[in-house]
């Protein structure tokens, strides 16, 4: 069946600019979450959404920060005004539930010049 | 969330058992122990996770102490396809993943 999938695979863009990253999760998992890893660096959680509850925005860096999930299936994560530290491999799960196996997309590489 | 102890590295002979170990000696009651691994450049794909008993699935074996504070992940007949970095997460749900350990598997 279809994985996680995450729109684009690549994405370059000047420092200042705002970047839109989008993530399709496997139909019917509920529970989805961001992720980012930079260069060297372990993962990062960044936001988990479940169902129709709050997200869990513990993990985001900054307020330039910020994800929705629509209708409980796509989900975008946003950054304002990139800086050359937001560049990394951003990466989305999704699970049955929270406490279930997360299935990745392949992720986003993000670099800002 | 608890931190996890790895070795660096480690080699494995192609069709033999890989037994990779993990301390967790700061586990919480509520946290489970997952398995993950990440090949070069890909997403990082499941392997098995448990909470206090032994799990198997078609993937490997997930031997965790009667303590919790420790655990082993075996991969029972290792293929070449099977080198990659492998992470031990103790956590409910946010997984964070430090340096793991890179397994080897050699003809």
């Amino acid at each position: 069946g279809a994985g996680v999938s995450q729109s684009p695979s690549n994405k370059v863009t000047e420092k200042g600019k705002d970047v839109e990253l989008r993530c399709d999760p496997i139909s019917g998992h509920t529970a989805l979450y961001w992720y980012r890893q930079s260069l060297g660096q372990g993962l990062e959680f960044l936001i988990y959404f479940q169902g129709n509850s709050a997200p869990d925005k513990s993990g985001l860096p900054s307020d330039r920060f910020s994800a929705e999930r629509t209708g409980g299936s796509v989900s975008t994560l946003t950054i304002q005004r990139t800086q050359q530290e937001d560049s990394a491999v951003y990466l989305c799960a999704s699970s049955l539930n929270r406490v279930r196996e997360q299935y990745f997309g392949p992720g986003t590489r993000l670099t800002v010049t | 969330d608890a931190k996890t102890t790895q070795p660096t590295s480690m080699d494995c002979a192609e069709g033999r058992a890989a037994n990779l170990p993990c301390n967790h000696s700061t586990i919480s009651g509520n946290e489970y122990v997952y398995w993950y691994r990440q090949i070069h450049s890909q997403g990082p794909q499941y392997i098995i996770h448990g909470l206090k008993n032994n799990e198997t699935n078609e993937m490997a074996s997930l031997i965790i102490t009667e303590d919790r504070k420790s655990s082993t992940l075996i991969l029972p007949h290792a293929t070449l396809r099977d080198t990659a970095v492998y992470y031990c997460i103790v956590s409910d749900y946010k997984l964070s993943f430090g340096a793991g350990t890179t397994v080897t598997v050699r003809a």
